[in-house]
C-alpha cells in the first residue's frame, strides 16, 4: 500500500537553484494538494489540483509552479529557489475536494 | 528530529484523563471538517471528520463535536494514552483544504 509517495525526501540547494517536487498517488484520486509546514505555521497549502488537468493557487503560491501530469502525479517546481523557500513539503490527494486527505511522508528542502 | 511544532500551544494532560483540543475556524461557507495528527517527522494522519449538517460525530476513543454558531470545533480524546502524544490539527474545507495552527498534545506519566 504505497499510498502517496513523494521524492526526494531531503533536499539542499544553494539559492538561485531550481528543481522539482514530485509526488504520485495510488489511489485513483481526483483532488492533489501541495502543502508547506514551517515551525509554529501549521501547513499552508501552495496549489491543489481539483481533477486532472486543471490547477488553482492556494494561500502561499508565490514562487512555485505546479504541473497536474496525469492522474497520479502532481508535481511542484521552484524556479529560483529562495532561503524562505526552506521547509518541508508535504504532497496529499483525496477523492474529491470535500473528503479525508492523504498525506505523503513529506520532503525536506533547505535553502543555503 | 522535526522541529515543527515547536512554538505550538501545547496541552497537558495525565496519561488516563480525558483531553480537549479545541479550533476556531475561519470559513462559514465551510462544509467539511477534518481533525488530523501528526507525529515527529511524518505526514499528518486523518483521525475523524464531520460534515456541516451534524454537530457530534464519534469514533474509536476520539469524539469531534462542531458549533457552526461561533465557528468552533473541538476534538475529545477518551483515555489519553501516550501514543496520542502527537501535534493535532484541524482542517475546513470549503473549495480547498484550509489548516488550522496545530496543538501539540503533551502526555504527563
Amino acid at each position: 500500500n504505497a499510498g502517496v509517495t513523494q521524492t526526494p525526501k531531503f533536499q539542499v540547494l544553494k539559492t538561485g537553484q531550481s528543481m522539482t517536487l514530485q509526488c504520485a498517488q495510488d489511489m485513483n484520486h481526483n483532488s492533489m494538494y501541495w502543502y508547506r509546514q514551517d515551525p509554529g505555521m501549521g501547513l499552508r497549502l501552495i496549489y491543489y489540483s481539483a481533477s486532472e488537468g486543471t490547477t488553482d493557487k492556494g494561500e502561499v503560491p508565490n514562487g512555485y509552479n505546479v504541473s497536474r501530469l496525469n492522474k497520479r502525479e502532481f508535481s511542484l517546481r521552484l524556479e529560483s529557489a529562495a532561503p524562505s523557500q526552506t521547509s518541508v513539503y508535504f504532497c496529499a490527494s483525496s477523492d474529491a475536494m470535500n473528503t479525508e486527505a492523504f498525506f505523503g511522508q513529506g520532503t525536506r528542502l533547505t535553502v543555503v | 528530529g522535526e522541529s515543527v511544532g515547536l512554538h505550538l500551544p501545547t496541552l497537558s494532560v495525565q496519561e488516563g484523563d480525558n483531553s480537549i483540543i479545541n479550533c476556531a475556524y475561519s470559513n462559514s461557507a465551510s462544509d467539511y471538517f477534518i481533525w488530523y495528527k501528526q507525529e515527529s517527522g511524518k505526514g499528518p494522519q486523518f483521525i475523524i471528520d464531520i460534515r456541516s449538517n451534524m454537530d457530534k460525530r464519534q469514533g474509536q476513543r476520539v469524539t469531534v463535536l462542531l458549533n457552526k454558531t461561533v465557528k468552533h470545533l473541538s476534538l475529545q480524546i477518551a483515555a489519553t494514552q501516550p501514543g496520542d502524544s502527537a501535534v493535532y490539527f484541524c482542517a475546513e474545507t470549503d473549495d480547498k483544504i484550509i489548516f488550522g495552527k496545530g496543538t501539540r498534545l503533551h502526555i504527563l506519566p
